[in-house]
């Protein structure tokens, strides 16, 4: 069965700190991995990655992917309170399939 | 262009009563997925659409929930009768395929009392 495993499941940091979530996946026919930001309701878009080793970025956060090792990471650097949001990492396999969130907290 | 549209945003009904969800997504996105979310979850798929055809429903409750995707485009999802566990949001996300970022509606959020 197809699984898709985030860590963690909540953090809490303070206002410049670095965060790094994880997401660990085990899919049949693999093809991309998604991260998306979700404030509210909307889930929205941050990165898709199909390759291994290549590091995609947008200002503060950037994720990379390891095919070989099934997981992939997201960083935010800098972290300010309105980054404080779930962000939920999926897979691609012509279903997308979401892992449960990590709830990021940044406190002032 | 307006995104992926959903209706209502909100729905209270009694158990037992039949409710209806409607997604319109943006033009040109034949991939269609509707999910339901629980509070403190991730999203979890219901049934994906290619154009008109269901091609994957294997997560549909089906002996209360249906959806259609007539035409291609617009998509309702309807629960009858509810029970007080299918109070979650519901979500639509539409997109071309090829797991490219794909828009999300703003959802429904049912409340089955």
């Amino acid at each position: 069965e197809d699984k898709v495993v985030q860590s963690p499941l909540s953090l809490v940091v303070h206002e410049g700190d670095t965060v790094t979530l994880n997401c660990s996946y085990e899919v049949t026919n693999f093809r991309s991995l998604l991260w998306y930001k979700q404030e509210k309701k909307a889930p929205t878009f941050l990165f898709m990655l199909t390759s291994s080793g290549i590091e995609k970025k947008s200002g503060r956060l950037s994720s990379i992917l390891d095919k070989k090792e099934l997981f992939s990471i997201l960083n935010i650097t800098a972290t300010q309170t309105g980054d404080s949001a779930i962000y939920l990492c999926a897979v691609y396999n012509n279903d997308m399939r979401f892992g449960a969130g990590t709830r990021l907290t940044v406190k002032p | 262009e307006a995104g992926v549209v959903q209706s209502p945003r909100y729905k209270i009904i009694e158990k037992k009563q039949p409710v209806a969800f409607w997604c319109n997504p943006i033009s040109g996105h034949n991939t269609l997925y509707w999910y339901l979310q629980n509070l403190g979850q991730g999203p979890e798929l219901l049934i994906r659409y290619e154009n008109e055809e269901a091609v994957d429903d294997s997560q549909l409750p089906k002996d209360r929930f249906s959806a259609e995707r007539l035409k291609g485009v617009d998509s309702t999802l309807k629960i009858q009768p509810a029970e007080l566990g299918d109070s979650a949001v519901y979500l639509c996300a539409a997109g071309t395929g090829e797991g490219y970022g794909y828009t999300f509606g703003s959802g429904t959020r049912l409340t089955v009392v």
